[in-house]
């Protein structure tokens, strides 16, 4: 069975750091790029950064870039997600996710979807 | 505001048919990027629902249709039942944005 278990999640300061965890087990994890997205509630679904099966690719969305680190570590099966210098539109859930299909050739990667997702890390930054 | 478009709600008595659209642009949908279906309950992991714009993962019920066409996509759920009672989410790729790209959500409600 595949699981997905975030934690790591907490209040926090504007301004301050927090570091999330994603345990994996039940597929071959070094095998798979994967995903942080994150749930704001009343605004729905953003992905936030993506990181290749063998670490040596990341991706951000424009919001976090310079503020947070995606990172793995695949003899722990592990997926993490440093945030720093946060602020309150930083508030959401936060998923790990994988893309079972995701891929790079030529210097192009390429981004599909996502099948199995964790059951969320709540993050509020609030004074 | 989201880059895909859906209706915030959408609702249908028991035993109906409802349809979910999602409209995106030349960059992303029409750009022939598939589309794909999430699920979201409240304090529970998203369910992959529709992958590659009509594909249903194992134990997905063959209620839930996806269909794409042009810029593009939609959900229907046949023979609503009350555990449908959820938000969804269409997702794809943004060849300009170079991201997934979301719709903004929709809420089904089972009268």
């Amino acid at each position: 069975e595949v699981q997905l278990v975030e934690s790591g999640g907490g209040l926090v300061q504007p301004g301050g750091s927090l570091r999330l965890s994603c345990a994996v087990s039940g597929f071959s994890f070094s095998s798979y790029w994967m995903n942080w997205v994150r749930h704001v509630q009343g605004k729905g679904l953003e992905w936030v950064a993506s990181i290749r099966y063998d670490g040596s690719e990341k991706h951000y969305v424009d919001s976090v870039k310079g503020r947070f680190t995606i990172s793995r570590d695949n003899a722990k099966k592990s997926l993490y997600l440093e945030m720093n210098s946060l602020s309150g539109e930083d508030t959401a859930v936060y998923y790990c996710a994988r893309d079972p299909d995701a891929y790079c050739s030529g210097g192009t990667c390429f981004f599909f979807y996502f099948d199995f997702w964790g059951q969320g890390a709540p993050v509020t930054v609030s004074s | 505001q989201s880059v895909l478009t859906q209706p915030p709600s959408v609702s249908g008595a028991p035993g109906q048919r409802v349809t979910i659209s999602c409209t995106g642009s030349s960059s992303n949908i029409g750009a022939g990027n598939d589309v794909h279906w999430y699920q979201v309950v409240p304090g529970t992991a998203p369910k992959l629902l529709v992958y590659v714009n009509f594909n249903r993962p194992s134990g997905v019920p063959d209620r839930f249709f996806g269909s794409k066409s042009g810029t593009s996509a939609s959900l229907a759920i046949t023979g609503l039942q009350a555990e449908d009672e959820a938000d969804f989410y269409c997702q794809s790729y943004d060849n300009s944005l170079n991201t997934y790209v979301f719709g903004g959500g929709t809420k089904v409600t089972v009268l």
